[in-house]
């Protein structure tokens, strides 16, 4: 079962607003509506930012959104900050017949 | 306090054992879906293992036969004993769980460093 595909790297200034794309299948992102968001400082345990698609933990800034739209699915940051520079990794229910949960290979974000 | 603290890691040579450990505190760990996700140096997020609130296992190609998930109500701990350990096996180790949301893990552990190597 392969990585979800995201871009390796991203950029803006800060202000601007940058989008990631998780590639996956009909077999994970196409089949369900339970794709997540990490962001990951160097050093540090992945930190959850969006569920379910599109939904916000607590504590979570609006400024990060999620949508999906076939086997594709994107976070949105917008009004970027400096503490945004991250890594950010997507991931997504894969079904029964695997292993449940598959990660994207993951796109560094540089705050310009 | 809720919170996973992960332990057990270390320097192994390949085809050694080592068995890690997630001590659970604020909830029980006996009727929770627990994961197990680890990171290679410089790399992205693999999903492990995982065990499902009534027991049951699911493991990833990579580790199936070798490695095995387990959780001790007594000591409120889950575990992952690893087996036959290779280089590629050499990666951070996290547990999570997902505490407050469905199908994503919003509580990590801080991880644990394991290094397969003669």
């Amino acid at each position: 079962q392969s990585a979800l595909t995201q871009p390796p790297s991203a950029s803006g200034s800060p202000g601007q607003s940058v989008t990631i794309s998780c590639t996956g299948t009909s077999s994970d992102i196409g089949a369900y509506n339970y794709v997540s968001w990490y962001q990951q400082h160097p050093g540090k345990a992945p930190k959850l930012i969006i569920y379910e698609v599109s939904k916000r933990p607590s504590g979570v800034p609006d400024r990060f959104s999620g949508s999906k739209s076939g086997n594709t699915a994107s976070l949105t940051v917008s009004g970027l900050q400096a503490e945004d520079e991250a890594d950010y990794y997507c991931s997504s229910h894969a079904g029964s017949n695997n292993f449940p949960y598959i990660f994207g290979t993951g796109t560094k974000v540089t705050v310009l | 306090e809720v919170q996973l603290v992960e332990t057990g890691g270390g320097l192994i040579q390949p085809g050694g054992s080592l068995r890690l450990s997630c001590a659970v505190s604020g909830f029980t760990v006996s009727n929770n879906y627990m994961i197990w996700v680890r990171q290679a140096p410089g790399k992205g997020l693999e999903g492990v293992s995982v065990i499902y609130t009534g027991g049951g296992t699911n493991y990833a190609d990579s580790v199936k036969g070798r490695f095995t998930i387990s959780r001790d109500a007594s000591k409120n701990t889950l575990y992952l004993q690893m087996n036959s350990l290779r280089v590629e096996d050499t990666a951070v180790y996290y547990c999570a769980n997902p505490r407050t949301v469905m199908g994503a893990f919003d509580l990590w552990g801080q991880g644990t460093m394991v290094t397969v190597s003669s």
